[in-house]
């Protein structure tokens, strides 16, 4: 079956630090691949995608992501991560290449020390 | 902006009663759909419209209605509410580069 999986219910760092969220999906082929942000009571904004070609994809607020067809990953990664990005993080994935409709992973809680 | 905008962003309903929740596109795209977000779980999505006059039954579709009358606008209803449908329910649309944007969503609770 068609899943996706965030295995990382919540997360903690310290600010500076690096960051690195978990995402992996079980599918046959290569389906396409989505991280979104979201802030408490706030809707979702698209941080970054991929659907072909280069496999580290760069995205908004220095975040980036890289695919590993091997492992069926689509990790997102900030190098150093600001206060501003405690949120909540979603990886959601494309199986239905006629509707383009997107699963979502279960969500990972990012928290922020200073 | 995502080009999505739902009403109401709040309610709160008692049991059995109904209510539409109404979302509308300010762009002129064909695909259109309904989530619902429920904590742990992620978003499931409740329906899909692919173009005006056609809509298809998503992952948990089980005590929801939707009409898709027109391009810019797709209502997702509630005929008898239950506390299960307590939820956040968000609305979006397919954009450009296949891109699916959300709305700011409506959070509902039913007692």
């Amino acid at each position: 079956a068609q899943s996706v999986t965030q295995p990382d219910i919540h997360i903690t760092v310290s600010e500076g630090a690096s960051l690195e969220l978990r995402c992996n999906y079980s599918y046959g082929a290569t389906p396409y691949l989505f991280w979104y942000v979201q802030s408490p009571g706030q809707g979702l904004q698209l941080l970054l995608k991929y659907f072909s070609g280069d496999t580290l994809v760069q995205g908004i607020k220095g975040f980036e992501a890289e695919f590993k067809r091997s492992q069926s990953s689509f990790n997102l990664r900030k190098p150093s991560v600001h206060w501003s990005d405690a949120a909540e993080y979603f990886c959601a994935v494309a199986f239905d290449t006629g509707r383009r409709a997107l699963t979502f992973g279960s969500g990972t809680r990012l928290q922020v020390q200073p | 902006n995502a080009g999505v905008t739902q009403t109401p962003k709040f309610q709160v309903l008692k049991t059995g009663q109904s209510m539409t929740l109404q979302c509308a596109q300010d762009m002129n795209h064909n695909s259109m759909y309904w989530y619902r977000q429920d904590p742990g779980m992620g978003l499931r999505l409740i329906y899909y419209s692919a173009s005006e006059g056609t809509t298809d039954k998503g992952e948990v579709p089980n005590g929801y209605n939707v009409s898709r009358l027109n391009k810019r606008e797709f209502s997702l209803r509630l005929e008898s509410a239950a506390p299960s449908q307590t939820s956040v329910y968000f609305c979006a649309r397919r954009g450009g580069g296949n891109t699916i944007y959300f709305g700011e969503g409506s959070w509902l609770t039913v007692v």
